[in-house]
């Protein structure tokens, strides 16, 4: 289940199940949308866009979906490995020299 | 083969010393940011720096100074340290200037005040 607090929000989950990470964004100008896990002692990386053109996509494992209208994101992992274990952050951006804006990130906790 | 590398890891000093940060990036990024990562995670932007040219100066302190010698690089300064820029910092880069690729990060620099 998620937990929301003073704290990282956490999400656990079983693995082997799916994983849904939720991100409710700022700006509604905002025009792209990207997801980042960080593990820790590293930096965020990389694991998908979206832009606001679209309202899903799809990579290997990970689904982000987009619902402009209520300015909703979020990040489907499928079949959640341990190695998923991490802190998730989403980011939105209003276009061309403009600062992306970080979400406060989820941390997920894959149980075994 | 690191695409972006900051140096020092970790940086321990006391209050009111200078202490700088370095980072290169070998991707042949335009983009150059610093961010600073607090105790609770939450992640914000600095700088950004397009081709040795600041573009993004957030509301920072002016104790700290970015200086970028060349596109690949862009270093960070940081006079009199208080214990409040106790964080990671994090370099980043990234092909275009915002909004329109995403940005890679380093592993990040600790820094703690004593």
């Amino acid at each position: 289940g998620e937990s929301v607090g003073l704290h990282l929000p956490t999400l656990s989950v079983q693995e082997g199940d799916n994983s849904i990470i939720n991100c409710a964004y700022s700006n509604s100008a905002s025009d792209y949308f990207i997801w980042y896990k960080q593990e820790s002692g590293k930096g965020p990386q990389f694991i998908i866009d979206i832009r606001s053109n679209m309202d899903k996509r799809q990579g290997q494992r990970v689904t982000v979906l987009l619902n402009k209208t209520v300015k909703h994101l979020s990040l489907q992992i499928a079949a959640t490995q341990p190695g998923d274990s991490a802190v998730y952050f989403c980011a939105e951006n209003m276009g061309y020299g403009q600062n992306f804006v970080f979400g406060p990130g989820t941390r997920l906790s894959v149980l075994p | 083969d690191t695409a972006v590398s900051q140096t020092p890891k970790y940086l321990v000093t006391q209050m009111g010393n200078d202490k700088s940060i370095k980072c290169e990036q070998n991707l042949g990024h335009d983009t150059m940011y610093w961010y600073k990562q607090d105790s609770k995670k939450f992640l914000k932007i600095m700088f950004s720096y397009n081709n040795k040219e600041l573009i993004i100066n957030e509301t920072v302190p002016n104790r700290f100074s970015p200086k970028s010698p060349d596109k690949a690089h862009l270093n960070l300064h940081i006079n009199s340290l208080e214990l409040g820029d106790s964080a990671v910092y994090f370099c980043a880069s990234s092909q275009a200037t915002g909004g329109t690729q995403p940005q890679h990060f380093g592993d990040g620099t600790r820094l703690s005040i004593l």
